[in-house]
């Protein structure tokens, strides 16, 4: 276990609804991606959080937005959603230091199905 | 933008190794990683490799790294069961945020 924690598990919302995921990081890190996972397809990078900033973004429009708090946790926030948001989103915590190497740990994502 | 690919299937049978493969494009990608994702669950970091070397090995998996032609590749020795999931290659540059494969469905068969 990754010590990474998401929820919801699932979630079922209609279109044009909002939605807001929730991710708990790994004690001690500082950063958080999340990542958009359609079916069969690998995880899309969505936006890093750094120290409650956003830190670099994906090609993903401004109705995904972010939060990163004091305590480091994250929320992933979708307005207005579409069918083709329906996927497996993944929260992945992180280490950032000067020069080193920032290994992402996943946790076990929050299945959006959106009808 | 980065482009990594990698076969979408392998089938092995228990007891054999198995070998997934990854070919990616941007020459100046720094870290490569290898994930493991069950069914209904997230990514498992496996191992992972700096672009400076050329092999690694963790029990019983061995990465591979072939810089010149930008080819990474895991073997799995002594496949198992509990081996059969999707695997994803992961490259990283500069930025340290990974850019993924499609992933390989690994089946182990009796």
């Amino acid at each position: 276990e990754t010590g990474v924690t998401q929820s919801p598990t699932h979630l079922i919302k209609t279109r044009g609804q909002q939605v807001t995921l929730r991710c708990s990081s790994q004690s001690g890190h500082n950063t958080v991606s999340w990542y958009q996972q359609a079916l069969g397809q690998g995880p899309q990078f969505i936006f890093q959080y750094y120290r409650e900033e956003e830190n670099g973004r994906g090609n993903f429009p401004p109705r995904f937005s972010g939060l990163q708090f004091p305590n480091y946790s994250s929320e992933l926030n979708v307005n207005a959603l579409e069918l083709d948001d329906s996927a497996l989103y993944l929260c992945a915590s992180s280490l950032a230091l000067s020069g080193g190497e920032e290994t992402q740990y996943f946790g076990p994502g929050t299945r959006l199905l959106v009808l | 933008g980065e482009d990594v690919e990698q076969s979408l299937f392998l089938s092995v049978r228990e007891g054999d190794s198995s070998v997934i493969n990854c070919t990616y494009t941007d020459s100046s990608s720094t870290y490569l990683y290898w994930y493991k994702q069950e069914p209904g669950a997230g990514l498992q970091l496996l191992t992972y490799i700096f672009s400076n070397m050329d092999m690694k090995q963790d029990q019983r998996l061995t990465v591979l790294l072939n810089k010149k032609d930008k080819h990474l590749s895991l073997r799995i020795a002594d496949t198992q069961t509990g081996d059969s999931a999707i695997y994803f290659c992961a490259v990283s540059g500069g930025s340290y945020i990974p850019t993924f494969g499609r992933g390989t469905s690994l089946i182990v068969h009796p």
